[in-house]
């Protein structure tokens, strides 16, 4: 029962480069978040997708940042042109429903992240 | 914009120690999660407490959702090594914007043997 798998683990990429992060959800869960955690700080809410659709984009940069969730395959977090700044743990999470407070099925589980370093 | 604070943000004590973390916002939830997430991890998720008042326990560990859905407590009794992390509160916001997780900076704890 595989839960939240995210790769690469860690990624180095030189400034200008393009950083591309894979998620694949749970088994069964149909939407997916993304988190950025920087240093000293607290994760923060950046994206939430379901299949095909961006559903709240408002915790993601305008520019250079993009997210997507195709029908087939796992959800992509593509940063262009990155810059020091962007270096972080990106974590992926994964819920069965987005509402139904009080049933649990929108409870958050998350994958192992991916360490992105920009040099 | 809401805040979660969460003290003490250091907690260093001895195996057998009774300890209890705060999660703390001006802000109402719709539900408050607590995770525990060691290096290089991702959170895990402990629980989540839904109800003004609720009290849900997990072996040694006891998470309470205060009255007015603005804060949270976790305490452990008689902490272990293996209790050893940093541990997070986030809030799922009120209406419809209730999948957005606010997190607070953290707990870490240290249990020494």
């Amino acid at each position: 029962n595989a839960g939240v798998m995210q790769n690469p683990r860690h990624l180095v990429r030189r400034r200008g480069q393009e950083a591309r992060l894979r998620c694949s959800p749970m088994k069964g869960h149909s939407h997916v978040y993304w988190y950025r955690q920087l240093p000293e700080e607290g994760l923060k809410f950046m994206v939430y997708l379901q299949k095909e659709n961006i559903i709240d984009e408002s915790g993601m940069p305008k520019e250079r940042f993009s997210a997507e969730f195709p029908k087939e395959g796992p959800s992509i977090l593509r940063i262009q042109q990155v810059v020091r700044g962007d270096s972080a743990a990106y974590f992926c999470a994964s819920s069965l429903t987005s509402t139904a407070v009080g049933t649990g099925g929108h409870e958050q589980y998350f994958g192992p992240g991916t360490r992105l370093t920009v040099t | 914009t809401q805040l979660l604070e969460q003290s003490p943000q250091f907690l260093s004590i001895q195996e057998g120690e009774n300890l209890t973390v705060y999660c703390n916002s001006s802000s109402v939830f719709s539900s408050l999660q607590w995770y525990r997430q060691e290096p290089g991890e991702g959170p895990v998720l402990l629980v989540t407490v839904v109800t003004g008042g609720e009290v849900k326990k997990l072996k040694r560990l006891t998470f309470q959702f205060g009255d007015a859905r603005k804060d949270s407590s976790l305490h452990i009794t008689a902490a272990q090594p293996g209790d050893t992390g940093l541990y997070l509160c986030a809030g799922a916001a009120s209406g419809g914007s209730n999948y957005k997780l606010t997190f607070g900076k953290g707990t870490l704890l240290t249990v020494n043997p």
